[in-house]
């Protein structure tokens, strides 16, 4: 079955105790990004990744980071998590990664993160 | 800067009442894609409809329609004949055609249909 898993789906946390929300894809997807969703502002995105070894910042980045070491794998490190980064997170992945808009958007299931 | 509106922050109804979503939306490019997700109260998004700038003829799926304005900047949706399952957040979004896959959402409308 296609799908993007993330992990841990739930996690409450203290304040600067490093974490990481792990994203990983089975479709050989190119592309693959972090969103957050927090209550009135809607979805926002953190980073994104157009390929192995190829990321960039989204609207939200202050307070993570990502790595794309392979292709099926995303993950969000919280080098020091803090009671503002508690939000919903969302990862997706797309086959494409060029500027036409070629399929469509995986989401995962989403991860719920408390900070202390 | 791209930018989506979503005004209507929480909307009910009683079920079997049609309701309309509101999405108003800023680009300065004049290629970009429109989506709209919805969000059960299990908190998945699902995937509801694609919409590119080239493309304004409106769409009916089902019970769901969706009215697509370029003069005005609106991608509007349409359920008819609500349900309970109906009941949910809908995401209206946007995307620039040089970072097709990098969508914008807006801030979300609260569904809750009545029974």
């Amino acid at each position: 079955e296609a799908q993007v898993t993330q992990n841990p789906r739930y996690l409450i946390t203290v304040t600067g105790k490093k974490l990481t929300v792990t994203c990983s894809q089975n479709m050989n997807h190119e592309y693959m990004s972090w969103y957050r969703q927090d209550p009135g502002l809607g979805l926002r995105q953190i980073y994104y990744s157009m390929n192995v070894e190829v990321t960039d910042k989204g609207d939200v980045p202050e307070g993570y980071k990502v790595s794309r070491k392979e292709k099926r794998n995303f993950p969000l490190i919280l080098e020091s998590p803090s009671p503002n980064q508690t939000s919903l997170y969302f990862c997706a992945s797309s086959l494409d990664s060029g500027s036409w808009y070629s399929g469509e958007l995986f989401f995962g299931e989403g991860s719920r993160l408390t900070v202390l | 800067a791209q930018k989506v509106t979503q005004a209507q922050t929480e909307i009910s109804v009683v079920e079997k009442e049609d309701v309309t979503l509101d999405c108003v939306y800023e680009t300065r490019d004049t290629t970009y894609y429109l989506f709209w997700y919805k969000q059960p109260p299990s908190g998945e998004l699902v995937f509801l409809i694609r919409r590119n700038s080239f493309d304004e003829q409106n769409e009916i799926s089902g019970r769901y329609s969706w009215n697509f304005q370029k003069s005005t900047s609106s991608f509007n949706f349409t359920i008819t004949a609500s349900q309970v399952v109906d009941s949910a957040v809908y995401f209206c979004a946007l995307s620039e055609a040089m970072r097709a896959n990098n969508l914008f959402f807006g801030t979300g409308t609260r569904l809750t249909v009545i029974p």
